[in-house]
């Protein structure tokens, strides 16, 4: 099974920042990865799909790369609305298995 | 507009079963996954499997020997059933569909699944 690892596991950033989580795949998954965000108490939003599709509503300051095991979700300037907990999810082959998700919040 | 509604009963017993439904409502079940993930309090998502086409299935292999997951296309509707259950199995349960090539692109609001005696 492929296993998906996040780093990292939480982070506080102040209004403004650049925010940068990776997501590291134990095996190649070409562009098969997906990325979420939960806001607390809500249900998961799907921000990104095939590693850099930008879903139809999310704001351009999410952004997302990578190809292969390596792959990671940019926020180019954190607002506070952005505070969440982020999962990347690996579909290239089943099972689906998502990272362990990072906190993000606001200092 | 897609709707995703889960149902089923919030409390189990220890070693009884947990059946769960989730009626789709705004569009098709055809040409989809259809999975259910669960997350328990306070801690990430757990994926627990797929059917796809009304077919084929895929299990994580953690729970495999205890999960069905089934569509009925006639009523819109996918089901899971995991058997022999424990506390451990206490989470929020999320019905989700996939596109083709996609990520989860529409969720329930999810369904809390209580195991207690």
């Amino acid at each position: 099974d492929i296993q998906m690892t996040q780093s990292p596991s939480s982070l506080s950033a102040s209004v403004g920042d650049k925010v940068t989580i990776t997501c590291r795949a134990s095996l190649g998954i070409s562009n098969y990865l997906a990325w979420y965000q939960q806001k607390p108490g809500k249900v998961p939003k799907l921000l990104i799909s095939t590693a850099s599709t930008l879903q139809s509503g999310v704001p351009s300051r999410f952004s997302g790369s990578g190809s292969g095991t390596d792959f990671s979700l940019t926020i180019s300037s954190l607002q506070p609305e952005d505070v969440a907990t982020y999962y990347c999810q690996n579909y290239n082959s089943a099972p689906w298995t998502f990272g362990q998700g990072t906190k993000v919040e606001i200092k | 507009q897609v709707q995703l509604q889960e149902s089923g009963p919030g409390l189990v017993r220890p070693s009884e079963t947990l059946s769960l439904t989730c009626t789709v409502s705004g569009g098709s079940t055809s040409s989809y996954y259809w999975s259910w993930i669960r997350q328990p309090p306070g801690k990430g998502l757990e994926w627990i499997g797929y059917v796809f086409n009304s077919g084929s299935t895929h299990y994580n292999p953690s729970l495999k020997s205890r999960v069905t997951i089934s569509v009925d296309t006639s009523k819109n509707q996918v089901s899971l059933n995991l058997i022999s259950v424990t506390v451990a199995d206490t989470a929020v349960y999320y019905c989700a569909r996939a596109p083709l090539s996609s990520g989860y692109d529409y969720w329930g609001q999810g369904t809390l699944v209580t195991v207690s005696s």
